[in-house]
């Protein structure tokens, strides 16, 4: 069973929608958790950190289920600018889990 | 304040051949990150270095990759004899222990194929 797991997608949506995904961790003893996005050819860079209360930055909420081992991100008021793969990552130390990502397209 | 550096940006290279993909670190920071990216595998650690010192180089994936770190601020990922199969995105990526706790960023990537 792969660490993280993602829906790849690809979740195409219109300008101004909501758009919302998953992703689940195996190693219960993850401690920290992160939304990352990578746009086509370029390299990761992290949107957000996901704490245990959930967290809100701008359009993009970020939520934390450690019962059922799941992270999800919303992103309300879709931009075109927001198509871009959206990387699930985790870790229980130093090293950072990273899933095979969710594709998202914004489009007018 | 200047990023993640790596070089070369892109490297076509023949199988048998060297290759030497290089890295500089963001100033201050103690951990440092080399991961492979491809379509079929996604994003993988190959090996991290913290106080230049190797932790964890499981990922390498066979003895044809090694990687250095001489000092803080340049670390370099070699394969040699290249194979085809090596063709990917190389990241190199650092973080520090004090700040946001496991931030990583990322430089720009290495392209390599090899032919």
């Amino acid at each position: 069973r792969k660490e993280v797991e993602q829906d790849p997608g690809p979740f195409n949506v219109p300008e101004g929608a909501t758009v919302a995904f998953n992703c689940t961790y195996s190693n219960s003893a993850s401690q920290s958790f992160f939304w990352y996005r990578q746009d086509c050819r370029k390299e990761p860079k992290l949107l957000m950190s996901v704490y245990s209360s959930g967290n809100e930055d701008g359009r993009f909420t970020a939520q934390l289920n450690r019962a059922s081992q799941y992270i999800s991100l919303l992103i309300r008021d879709s931009k075109l600018s927001d198509s871009a793969t959206y990387l699930c990552v985790v870790n229980p130390g130093y090293k950072l889990s990273f899933g095979a990502g969710t594709t998202v397209t914004v489009r007018a | 304040d200047a990023g993640v550096i790596q070089s070369p940006r892109h490297e076509v290279t023949e199988m048998g051949q060297e290759v030497t993909l290089r890295c500089k670190p963001i100033s201050g920071h103690d951990y440092l990150f080399w991961y492979r990216q491809t379509m079929m595998r996604g994003l993988e650690l190959l090996i991290y270095f913290n106080n230049n010192v190797p932790i964890d180089d499981s990922g390498m994936p066979e003895d044809r990759f090694s990687a250095k770190m001489p000092n803080a601020s340049f670390s370099t990922l070699k394969i040699q004899p290249s194979e085809p199969r090596d063709s990917a995105v190389y990241f190199c990526a650092s973080s520090k222990t004090s700040g946001v706790p496991y931030e990583q960023y990322f430089g720009p990537g290495t392209r390599l194929t090899v032919t």
